[in-house]
């Protein structure tokens, strides 16, 4: 059963320390997303990755987020240093644009608490 | 640009029962795809269903069903006999060929007993 695997589930960290949270796409998807939720934001799309380029990353504060794709197994969300306004559920979704209807397909997040 | 509307913050219905969740997009695009996705407690999010903008016929998927009015960039969804399990924040998005999606802000749905 194919899925998105997204780690850690759940991050509890101290403002100004590193967060990493980790994306396996679905094998064969050349397209991943990077959202953040919250209650006063809803879903926002933070950056987005077509074959390992970004192709949009105007969502993201780009002076402490970063997103990179070391392989097309494996993407990543830094945030350096974190705030507690970064609290919030951070999903990945993968695609193959062109095939299905151009379903995403969500990893179950990581909840990610800054104190 | 994309823009989703999702009218309807909160919505509730008696379990059996029929329930209508309203969404409206705009879209420069023609060729595009709409997707009502369902999240519930787990936070998980699962699709519910889609529909290619091109096709007349709406698109059903079990209990769920949409009506889908192309000229008037409207796109609800039916849940018909609806379930405990159904409660969930649901959320209709729409997406270009290129990929990109945009997201309504979500209906929450309670479904009473």
């Amino acid at each position: 059963d194919a899925r998105v695997t997204q780690t850690p589930r759940h991050k509890v960290t101290e403002m100004g320390q590193e967060v990493t949270m980790r994306c396996q796409p679905i094998l064969g998807h050349n397209t991943v997303f990077w959202y953040r939720q919250t209650m006063m934001q809803g879903l926002e799309l933070l950056a987005y990755f077509r074959n390992r380029a970004p192709l949009d990353d105007s969502g993201m504060p780009k002076d402490r987020f970063s997103a990179e794709m070391p392989d097309a197994t494996l993407a990543t969300l830094k945030i350096q240093p974190s705030e507690p306004r970064d609290s919030a559920v951070y999903f990945c979704a993968s695609a193959k644009p062109g095939t299905e209807q151009n379903i995403q397909y969500f990893g179950a997040g990581t909840r990610l608490s800054v104190l | 640009a994309q823009t989703v509307t999702q009218s309807q913050p909160e919505m509730s219905v008696q379990e059996a029962e029929t329930v209508t969740l309203s969404c409206t997009y705009d879209t420069s695009e023609n060729n595009y795809y709409l997707f009502w996705y369902k999240q519930p407690p787990s936070r998980q999010m699962i699709l519910v269903i889609r529909q290619e903008a091109y096709k007349q016929q709406n698109a059903t998927e079990n209990r769920f069903s949409v009506n889908f009015q192309k000229a008037a960039k409207s796109f609800s969804l039916k849940i018909s006999d609806s379930q405990l399990g159904d409660t969930a924040m649901y959320f209709c998005a729409s997406n270009t060929n290129a990929g990109k999606s945009t997201f309504g802000d979500g209906t929450t749905l309670t479904v009473k007993p």
